[in-house]
Formats: C-alpha cells, structure tokens, sequence
C-alpha cells in the first residue's frame, strides 16, 4: 500500500527565510506525487506535481520540490518566506496502484513569523 | 468561472437528520472524489468515482452514500447524521490517467447538533 508520511505537524520560519517541508512517501512502484496548499476556509490548491519528468519540480509562488527516489522524498522548499505563505501544506501520492485515488499526508501547517 | 463547486458551503444541522452537498464540476473530468477533513485537518478519502466504477473507502459507514446523475455531478447523501459526522466535506475530480492532479471544491462546513 502507498502512504504519505509528512514530518513536523507546525512549522514556523522567519519572513525572508527559508521554508523547508518534509514528505516521505511509500510505494512499490513510482508514484506521482503533489503538494497543494489549503488557505484558512478554503479548498485545496495545487502547488506542483512530480509525473516523473524533471525530478526537480517548481511550482507556483516560489515553491519547488525535489524528487529523491533513493530517500523516498518529496521534500517542499521556498527560498525566502512570505507572510502569505501562512497556510497548511498537503503532500498526496497517487499510482497505478490506486487508480485515480490521492492519498493524502497529515499535513504540515506553516507559520510566518514577521 | 468555478471549475468545482459545493453547496452549501456551511451545513448546520441537528442529529438524526437526512442532508444532501451536491458537487458538479465543469472540467470534463471522468472522476470524481469525495474527502472528509477533520477538525485535525486530516483529509481522508470517502469514495471515488468514474463512470464505470464507484471505490468505497471501507471505513465509510454505509449511511453515506455517493450519487451521480451524470459525469459532471456526485452529491453526497448522508442518512441519520450524528454528532462525529461534523466536519468539511470536500468534492474534487481529475481528469483520466494517475498523473493528473485533482481539482478541489470549496468545501461544505458541516455541523451536526
């Protein structure tokens, strides 16, 4: 079975620094993988995926994320920190396996101190 | 031009009590998903389907139920709410093919008293 494992429930960074969120996923055969964002009374908003092209992925607002297969990772970055990036952060894998299901992770709720 | 959408986007209601959240997406997606968030903001997956197949999530107790009248559509049907029911309640579909990302409604607020 697939699963997600994102690290660290709360993370609080500086305005400026920068912001690192782990994902750890589980799949006996390569999966794809996301990151979406949630915004306080909001859906779910797709930041960038991985389909197993680059495996250094970059989405939108500054966001990227690198693929490691050997570490099983999918970790989040951001250079430097916006207060607008305050949110909670949803790492999710799909694969053959699943069909058409996302999995989610627990999430990882980010905090920007000004 | 909203490409998912749910209503009603808050849902107060007392137990025992029969509702419905329509979901209807304008992608031309083939499947569609239903995901319950807790007060945790854990997202768990309650059904998905596509016009051929409906997957249960096993956990889901069978007074939730999943109807769709056509592609673009899959409400949720829950029968004698109760109180653990409370939470947001999200629609989302993607297109055919695993590498697609799904797209997210706004979500319904449900509150069971």
């Amino acid at each position: 079975a697939q699963s997600v494992t994102q690290l660290g429930s709360h993370v609080s960074v500086s305005e400026g620094a920068l912001v690192l969120l782990r994902c750890n996923y589980s799949s006996s055969v390569p999966p794809y993988l996301f990151w979406y964002v949630q915004y306080p009374n909001q859906g779910l908003q797709l930041l960038l995926k991985y389909t197993s092209a680059a495996t250094l992925v970059k989405g939108i607002n500054g966001f990227e994320a690198d693929f490691k297969k050997s570490e099983t990772s999918f970790h989040l970055t951001k250079p430097s920190a916006h207060m607008s990036d305050a949110a909670e952060y949803f790492c999710a894998v799909s694969d053959k396996n699943t069909g058409n299901q996302f999995y989610f992770g627990t999430g990882t709720s980010l905090t920007v101190i000004p | 031009d909203t490409a998912v959408s749910q209503t009603p986007k808050y849902l107060v209601t007392q137990m025992g009590n029969d509702k419905s959240i329509k979901c209807e997406q304008n992608l031309g997606h083939d499947t569609m998903y239903w995901y319950k968030q807790d007060s945790k903001k854990f997202l768990k997956i309650m059904f998905s389907y596509n016009n051929k197949e409906l997957i249960i999530n096993e956990t889901v107790p069978n007074r939730f139920s999943p109807k769709s009248p056509d592609k673009a559509h899959l409400n949720l049907h829950i029968n004698s709410l109760e109180l653990g029911d409370s939470a947001v309640y999200f629609c989302a579909s993607s297109p055919r093919g695993q590498t697609g990302e799904a797209f997210f409604g706004q979500g319904t607020r449900l509150t069971v008293v």
